[in-house]
């Protein structure tokens, strides 16, 4: 079965750094989005992004966060001056009918982000 | 405002029991969907079913069943006969019409004992 790639698994970086983390979605979905998970919280919704433009953010993407399509394969997660409470597992996800009574999400593994 | 709970936040059960893990949903929306997903050890979201709000009918996949019930704005899910295998953190969530995003319950670790 097809998956959503996520790299890294983990990532490390030190307060004040930006980082990138990137997701190769299901190559014929037009639908992509971030979660996030903090460690033994809920899963919540960062952004969605169809035809190259974001569709819909939460509260919690403020303009630290940024994501980009930047070839036909990637999607990337930007993460600008990282503060300790971005650690988290970020989650990729990818649908090919979003918002449609059919619809399902594929998740990626998640990469692991710990702020130090 | 739409929200999801899960009360149970972990049960444990021995190998072959049934175990059912409740899902409470809100949403003032009439047009809604609702969906389990499994979190396994390994961390992954895996999807296991979708329910549209307008589709009451009660689904059996294998072991797994869900009931959907609107009246009490619940979406349980039970499993029969459980296995080691099972033991995963179950999420419920919850994408009104209208809106790309899933409102996730807080999840229930299920712990399968052999």
């Amino acid at each position: 079965e097809p998956e959503v790639t996520q790299t890294p698994s983990h990532q490390v970086t030190q307060m004040g750094q930006e980082v990138i983390l990137r997701c190769v979605p299901i190559s014929n979905h037009l639908y992509f989005y971030w979660y996030r998970q903090i460690l033994g919280q809920k899963v919540e919704f960062l952004v969605s992004f169809y035809n190259n433009e974001i569709s819909e953010k939460s509260e919690i993407f403020d303009d630290q966060f940024s994501v980009e399509r930047p070839d036909g394969s990637n999607f990337t997660l930007k993460i600008r001056s990282t503060k300790l409470e971005d650690s988290a597992m970020y989650f990729c996800a990818s649908s090919d009918r979003a918002g449609r009574h059919n619809e399902k999400l594929f998740f990626g593994s998640g990469t692991q982000l710990s702020v130090l | 405002a739409q929200k999801v709970t899960q009360a149970q936040t972990e049960i444990s059960v021995v190998e072959k029991e049934d175990v059912t893990l409740d899902c409470v949903y809100e949403t003032r929306d009439t047009t809604y969907y609702l969906f389990w997903y499994k979190q396994p050890p390994s961390g992954e979201l895996v999807f296991l079913i979708r329910r549209n709000s307008f589709d009451e009918q009660n689904e059996i996949s294998g072991r797994y069943s869900w009931n959907f019930q609107k009246s009490t704005s619940s979406f349980n899910f039970t499993i029969t006969a459980s296995q080691v295998v099972d033991s995963a953190v179950y999420f419920c969530a919850l994408r009104s019409s209208g809106t790309y995003k899933y409102i996730f319950g807080t999840g229930t670790r299920l712990k399968v004992l052999a």
